[in-house]
């Protein structure tokens, strides 16, 4: 099966413009999670979605953060405007239903000037 | 103090050294996860635990649910395994589903 997809790869942009990442999960997985990664840090739990709907954004900076996963399948991270802070690892994670297996992409890693 | 432990955070061993990571934890769980994170790399699942031991290839994982404490080991260790290693858990009891990660143990074995 392919893997979780996620794009870009890197993006480096100046403070206070925005960004998109996107991911595609694996087809059937109806979970999926952004996680965000500091350097030398474990995933922070960004947004978990089970289908379209967000069940868990309570970590989400909702000021400047959002997602969206409008048909239950690949979902979009937008930042507006971005920060210096922001600076990190996105990732992206979808779950096997069944035996909750975790299967990650390769991550969009996020330079802010 | 965090929920989930792990150590060391560093470890330097020399190629065909015998391996153990520790993960500790302080909630109640119904799956604990083992990572793996290479350089620039994404993260690759090695295991998924609810109890007892799994073993693959050169790695074999533990998990204690009575002491809260998992082991992952690494027989004739390798230069290709230095990686950071993520103990990861999900909660049990309903609730939210995300997982709370460790912070990882940075692994360097030299050839």
């Amino acid at each position: 099966e392919a893997g979780v997809v996620q794009s870009p790869r890197y993006k480096i942009i100046e403070k206070k413009q925005p960004v998109a990442f996107w991911c595609n999960p694996i087809s059937g997985h109806n979970t999926l999670y952004w996680y965000l990664q500091n350097l030398g840090q474990g995933p922070e739990l960004l947004i978990r979605y089970e289908n379209e709907e967000a069940v868990d954004d309570s970590q989400l900076p909702k000021d400047r953060f959002s997602a969206e996963r409008l048909k239950g399948v690949d979902s979009t991270l937008k930042i507006q405007p971005a920060e210096l802070g922001d600076s990190a690892v996105y990732l992206c994670a979808s779950r096997r239903d069944h035996t909750g297996e975790l299967f990650f992409g390769e991550g969009s890693r996020l330079t802010v000037l | 103090k965090n929920e989930v432990e792990q150590s060391p955070q560093n470890l330097t061993a020399q190629e065909g050294e015998f391996i153990t990571i520790n993960c500790s934890y302080s909630v109640g769980i119904s799956a604990l996860h083992w990572l793996q994170q290479h350089p620039g790399g994404g993260i690759v699942s090695l295991f998924m635990l609810s109890s007892g031991k799994k073993k693959h290839g050169r790695l074999i994982a533990t998990i204690n649910i009575q002491e809260k404490h998992s082991s992952l080991h690494i027989t004739a260790s390798h230069p290709r395994d230095s990686a950071v290693y993520i103990c990861a858990v999900r909660r049990s009891g309903g609730g939210a589903d995300g997982l709370t990660f460790g912070k990882g143990t940075h692994l360097i074995i030299q050839p």
